[in-house]
């Protein structure tokens, strides 16, 4: 079955900690990878897809085959970093999306 | 270029009735998805539209449908409301499959 794991709900930091929001996907076949945000009263958006390799405000998130894992990363966490995050997955060449249960990230002073 | 907007933002219905959301899709863009969040789940697939024809379908029964018009705005219509429908409902446009999917704000429904 095709499923995303984010085993935390909540995670806080300090600001200027790392931060680490854990994904585990189960897929058969070669999925795209994503990680989605969403800030205090704005829409779901994206911030980065793993074909992308992009480092999107600091963040970066390297896919693991091996480990069936695509875990966010951030070396200095600020506030503005505070959000819910979303990891989800889709078939190759397709746009249907399977997300996983969201972290919320709070970045303290 | 305008964002994906969605209408009602939010709305209150009975158990039994019948409920249309609506979708304006960002410019340019041919495809629309459909996605139920419920209170601390992430978005679950419903389906989509691509030019006006549904192009896959999540694991929701048949009382859950939709239609996409030729300018590529969507509906989403929902018979025999059941408690466990409301939700946030999401509306996402994209340019084709396997683009960035662009978000409207949702649609909070209440079924009651």
């Amino acid at each position: 079955a095709q499923r995303v794991t984010q085993p935390e709900k909540l995670l806080s930091v300090f600001k200027g900690a790392p931060v680490e929001l854990k994904c585990n996907y189960s897929y058969s076949g070669s999925p795209e990878l994503f990680w989605y945000v969403q800030y205090s009263r704005q829409r779901l958006q994206l911030l980065l897809r793993h074909i992308s390799r992009e480092s999107i405000k600091g963040f970066t998130a390297d896919l693991n085959k091996g480990e069936t894992s695509f875990h966010l990363k951030k070396p200095f966490a600020q506030e503005e970093d505070s959000a819910m995050y979303y990891c989800a997955l889709s078939s190759y060449n397709t746009d249907k999306l399977i997300f996983g249960t969201g972290t919320r990230l709070q970045v303290f002073p | 270029e305008t964002g994906v907007t969605q209408s009602p933002t939010h709305l209150i219905k009975t158990r039994g009735q019948q409920v249309t959301l609506r979708c304006s899709s960002q410019s340019g863009h041919n495809t629309v998805s459909w996605y139920q969040q419920a209170l601390g789940q992430g978005p679950q697939f419903i389906f989509q539209y691509y030019r006006e024809e549904e192009n896959g379908r999540g694991n929701f029964p048949p009382r859950f449908s939709g239609l996409q018009f030729p300018n590529y705005s969507s509906e989403l219509n929902v018979n025999a409301l059941e408690l466990d429908d409301s939700a946030l409902y999401l509306c996402a446009s994209s340019l084709a499959q396997d683009s960035e999917a662009f978000f409207g704000q949702g649609t909070r429904l209440t079924v009651v």
